[in-house]
């Protein structure tokens, strides 16, 4: 098994220029997050999801959009990049809501310059 | 007060020592901990879940206190490989109080081992 995949590793953006983070887990898991991390700081829930076609805001969702057409994928989508959202970016999994294990992927390196 | 919140560190001990952390959290609904451990430019990985009991995992040791609302880990014989961040993880109510839902992260430790 992978585990959990993203890409791209890094990615430098201008303001404005879109881009989709992808994110892919290949463990059948019903939960799925995303999740930014600012150095020196914890991590920030931005989105999550709880099963295909199901997606609830985190704690910091502004400027992103999300969605879950499948179990296995769940993109990320900056529409207008600003450069508060220079940061990596991780994408975990779990079996269950909460209690159980998060796996996170490897990261996502961001600069919007 | 932060939701959850962690030693400032960093903590630089020599091998062999003994090193301890702690972490306290704000909200007294909170059901599940934990510690991540993360490696510098890497993602974070679960090192244990921490049982109102207490645990051990090896050379790490868990404990809980809920009256104080505050969680512990302690290395024994640290070693070289255990330089790392650690992050004091809390699974806590979503606003809402209907589900318990979100895993809430500490800004974490760093641990520097050195011979």
């Amino acid at each position: 098994n992978a585990g959990v995949t993203q890409t791209p590793k890094f990615r430098i953006l201008k303001i404005g220029q879109s881009m989709t983070l992808q994110c892919a887990q290949d463990m059948n898991h019903n939960y799925m997050y995303w999740y930014r991390q600012d150095p020196g700081m914890g991590l920030k829930l931005i989105y999550y999801s709880v099963g295909a076609g199901i997606t609830d805001k985190g704690e910091v969702p502004n400027g992103y959009n999300v969605s879950r057409s499948t179990t296995e994928d769940f993109p990320l989508r900056l529409e207008l990049p600003a450069p508060s959202q220079t940061s990596v970016y991780f994408c975990a999994s779990s079996y269950a809501l909460g209690y159980n294990e998060q796996f996170f992927g490897p990261g996502t390196r961001l600069t919007v310059l | 007060r932060k939701e959850v919140e962690q030693d400032p560190g960093p903590f630089n001990v020599p091998e062999g020592a003994t090193v301890a952390f702690n972490c306290t959290y704000s909200n007294s609904a909170s059901q599940s901990f934990f510690w991540y451990r993360q490696d510098c430019r890497k993602e974070p990985k679960l090192l244990m879940s921490v049982y109102s009991s207490g645990n051990e995992d090896g050379r790490f040791t868990a404990q809980l206190n809920r009256a104080s609302q505050y969680i512990s880990l302690l290395i024994r014989d640290s070693k070289l490989s255990d330089s790392a961040t650690y992050l004091c993880v809390v699974n806590h109510p979503l606003l809402d109080g209907t589900s318990y839902g979100k895993l809430t992260f500490g800004q974490g430790t760093i641990l520097t081992v050195h011979p």
